[in-house]
């Protein structure tokens, strides 16, 4: 069975700018989060969808937003980029077992450089 | 919230050799998953082993095993005949149990790099 797989590897922007980024979860996995990495930072939740539906947010501004499709795959969205969304985003995707989400298994991620 | 602490920036272990990661949490849950991750250099973060907090059994897998303590919010990691390919960085992560927003999201420590040395 495939991983996750995330779409563009590297990215490189400009201050200003809008980016969408693209995540392709395990097939038959249905939720998919997204987290940002930074070495300052760690790691950080920016927000999950199960059947094109947002269910949790983390406390990141508005210029960050996602979606999910029909077919499970994701796109997250910075519009207004700034110097400090630099940074690695990884995409994790799971199986829904009783309700809940089971073990994440993650993307290789996509590096994003805001100049 | 939750937060998950892991002391040791960095560690080093000699090829062949034992060594044991350090991650404690605090939460005021009595169900939940905590889960080591590792993060080799070329970036993938991968699952290295799982625990659920209403097992007593120590999981493991293969030349990983962990040593969980609820009583004391520790979950360290013990890798067994330490391995070139084993060098990376070393995630703790807690995963609430009880359905809503905290079940959907992992909350992480800042990470152990781990060296080998041949």
């Amino acid at each position: 069975k495939a991983g996750v797989t995330q779409t563009p590897r590297y990215l490189i922007k400009t201050r200003g700018q809008q980016v969408t980024l693209s995540c392709s979860p395990i097939s038959g996995h249905r939720s998919v989060s997204w987290y940002q990495q930074t070495p300052g930072q760690g790691l950080q939740f920016l927000f999950e969808y199960f059947s094109e539906t947002q269910r949790n947010k983390g406390n990141f501004p508005g210029r960050f937003s996602g979606r999910q499709f029909s077919n499970s795959r994701s796109e997250m969205n910075v519009s207004t980029l700034e110097l400090g969304d630099s940074a690695l985003y990884l995409c994790a995707s799971s199986w829904e077992a009783g309700g809940l989400p089971d073990t994440q298994y993650f993307g290789p991620g996509t590096r994003l450089t805001v100049l | 919230a939750q937060t998950v602490t892991q002391s040791q920036p960095e560690m080093s272990v000699q090829e062949a050799e034992t060594v044991t990661l350090s991650c404690t949490y605090d939460t005021s849950e009595s169900d939940y998953y905590l889960f080591w991750y590792k993060q080799p250099p070329s970036r993938q973060m991968i699952l290295v082993i799982r625990q659920e907090a209403y097992k007593q059994q120590n999981a493991t897998e293969n030349r990983f095993s962990v040593n969980f303590q609820k009583a004391a919010k520790s979950f360290s990691l013990k890798i067994s005949d330490s391995q070139l390919g084993d060098a990376a960085m070393y995630f703790c992560a807690y995963r609430s149990a009880y359905s809503g927003a905290g079940s959907y999201q992992l909350t992480f420590g800042k990470g152990t790099k781990l060296s080998v040395i041949p």
